[in-house]
Order: C-alpha cells, then structure tokens, then sequence
C-alpha cells in the first residue's frame, strides 16, 4: 500500500497562475485533509473531508478550493496562486469513525510563487 | 475543539527521558488527546493518543492527569534520531477539525 500520496512534490508559480494539488489515498479512509506549513510554522488546516460528498473550511480557507472527487482523493486548487501561499502543503487521511485523530500524512508539496 | 499549549521548546541528553508536557484546560469529556511528531520536513507521524487512563506504545507513554487539563508525553530513552517538533492535539470522538498547535521542538544533544 502507498498510503497517501502527494502530486506534484515540487511546483513553481507565477503569480496569478491556477494549479491543482492532487492527493490520493489507498486506505479506504473516510476523511481526508489539506494542511499548510510555512518555514518554522506549525500546520494549519486549510480544508477537510469528514466523508464522501462534504467539505469544511479550516483555519485559513481564503484562496483555496476543494473537491473531495470519490472516496480515494481529495484535491486543493488555487486559482489565483499569491506569494503568501508560497509553503509546503500536507495532504493527510483518517479512517473517520474510530481513532479519528490518527492521521497519515502524505509526503508534502512544495509551492514556490513568485 | 479544545485549543492546547505547549512549550516552544526543550532539550534533552541522550539516553535520558524526554517529558513533553501539554496544556488542554478546555478540553470536553469526548475528546481525545492526541501526539505527533515531525522530523524535519517530512509529514508528520503519529506516536499516541489516550482519553483518561496512562497508554503505553513501542514509542511513547502518554500520561493525562485525573482531570484531564493537563498531559505528558515520555519517551523513555531519547535518541538522537527522537530530535523533531512534538506536537498535541485534542480531537472530538467524532472527528472534525484537527487543529494543531506550534508544538515543542525537542532537541536530543549527545
């Protein structure tokens, strides 16, 4: 099993272009979430999937979309990437109805903007 | 969901136990606490968790006093390679929201 798995690891934008994080997870795992790290910061929930078909904002939703597509993925876009979302972002999945806080990370996205 | 405080950071000597406390005052009757570590720029991992009794993993001893504002994590042996940011998070039985704080930067010096 690859667990949770991150594409693309690395990306630079310009400022105003759109991408699309994709994150998939092979664990049958019913919430799924977006988290983002800046240097020397601790994590900080953007969005998060409790089940198929819902999505919540967290903490620092502005500037980001969500679709949870099915079960196994659960992508974050920006539209319009600003330098401030310059950051390493963590894609991460819980079996959501028993140990709901034991998450599985993925292994990270790093985005550059200029 | 409860918000917790931890100390910025923390050393420890080798071969030593590490006690990385946290403070969850608010925390309800239904939520859990939770710990994780992460080693530099990887995605965090989770090493324990426990409601009100002590839990004792291959990793970790969690200790949550009897009124449960306030916990311990333990790691009985520290090694060089337990250097990472801990962190501690309250989680609602029902899932939601995980809030993690600014955790403890631990430091194991040989």
């Amino acid at each position: 099993n690859a667990g949770v798995t991150q594409t693309p690891k690395f990306q630079v934008l310009k400022t105003g272009q759109s991408m699309t994080l994709q994150c998939a997870q092979d664990m049958n795992h019913n919430s799924m979430y977006w988290y983002r790290q800046d240097p020397g910061m601790g994590l900080r929930l953007i969005y998060y999937s409790a089940s198929e078909g819902t999505t919540d904002k967290g903490e620092v939703p502005n500037g980001y979309n969500v679709s949870r597509l099915n079960k196994r993925e659960f992508s974050l876009r920006l539209e319009s990437a600003a330098p401030s979302q310059t950051s390493v972002y963590f894609c991460a999945s819980s079996e959501g109805t028993s140990n709901t806080g034991e998450l599985f990370f993925g292994e990270g996205s790093r985005l550059t903007v200029l | 969901d409860a918000k917790t405080t931890q100390p910025p950071s923390m050393d420890c000597a080798e071969g030593r136990a590490a006690n990385l406390p946290c403070n969850h005052s608010t925390i309800s009757g239904n939520e859990y606490v939770y710990w994780y570590r992460q080693i530099h720029s990887q995605g965090p991992q989770y090493i324990i968790h426990g409601l009100k009794n002590n839990e004792t993993n291959e990793m970790a001893s969690l200790i949550i006093t009897e009124d449960r504002k306030s916990s311990t994590l333990i790691l009985p042996h520290a090694t060089l390679r337990d250097t990472a940011v801990y962190y501690c998070i309250v989680v609602h039985n029902q899932g939601g929201k995980l809030i993690f704080g600014q955790g403890t930067e631990l430091s194991v010096k040989p």
